[in-house]
């Protein structure tokens, strides 16, 4: 079963506005990631977040995690026409090895 | 250095012909991860490998997908006696060590069973 479900399924903005999508998990985690992935093909890291931290930054990017609430956030700030993409959120579980468990992602659209 | 390769990046076959899946991953990388993604869904874990260990093959949908490494080397995945639900987008990715790291996935194969 999923672990990860990300809302909104899809979002569609504007060139400078900001995107935020949500994801949550059901089980103990050791670190939650954010992928983004153009076109259907290869997937790209963007960041990892650990189970003790709370809030990380990375350029245009913020994440959050609420490990009492099992979700997490990521923010894109400024949107660009380029930012757009499908994101996952993949979580690693406690203990074990890196098997990443993937949502059913967000399709952002970021017109000019 | 070089990335995650994977080929072909495009396979039609016919259903119920055998199909052959391959990946390079990142030099020196030790874990090895196989991934199917269908169509607008997410994806699904099927395989992994970590050096010498066996394999963690919890993820294989059925008894017809099967997968090999050598090593630190190469992987294949292999899907015997494809059916239309077999089309998917299949992702390989690798890490340096088995840990809790980012992945570095391929750029994938895209399998259409007609």
């Amino acid at each position: 079963s999923q672990q990860g479900e990300e809302d909104p399924q899809a979002l569609s903005i504007q060139e400078g506005e900001n995107a935020t999508m949500n994801c949550s998990y059901k089980t103990s985690i050791n670190n939650l990631q954010w992928y983004r992935q153009n076109s259907g093909r290869g997937l790209v890291h963007l960041i990892l977040i650990r189970s003790n931290e709370r809030e990380k930054h990375s350029g245009r990017l913020r994440v959050t995690l609420d490990t009492s609430k099992k979700s997490s956030s990521l923010l894109i700030t400024a949107s660009r026409a380029a930012d757009t993409a499908s994101y996952f959120c993949a979580t690693a579980s406690s203990g074990g090895y890196n098997k990443l468990i993937f949502g059913a992602g967000t399709r952002l659209a970021v017109h000019p | 250095g070089a990335g995650v390769s994977q080929s072909p990046s495009n396979k039609v076959t016919e259903k119920g012909k055998d199909v052959e899946l391959r990946c390079d991953p990142i030099s020196g990388h030790t874990a090895l991860y196989w991934y199917r993604q269908r169509l607008g869904q997410g994806l699904e874990f099927l395989i992994y490998f970590q050096g010498n260990s066996a394999p963690d093959k919890s993820g294989l949908p059925s008894d017809r997908f099967s997968a090999e490494r050598t090593g630190e080397s190469v992987s294949t995945l292999t899907i015997q006696r494809t059916q239309q639900e077999d089309s998917a987008v299949y992702l390989c990715a690798s890490t340096p060590v088995g840990g809790s790291y980012e992945q570095y996935f391929g750029p994938g194969t895209r399998l259409t069973v007609t």
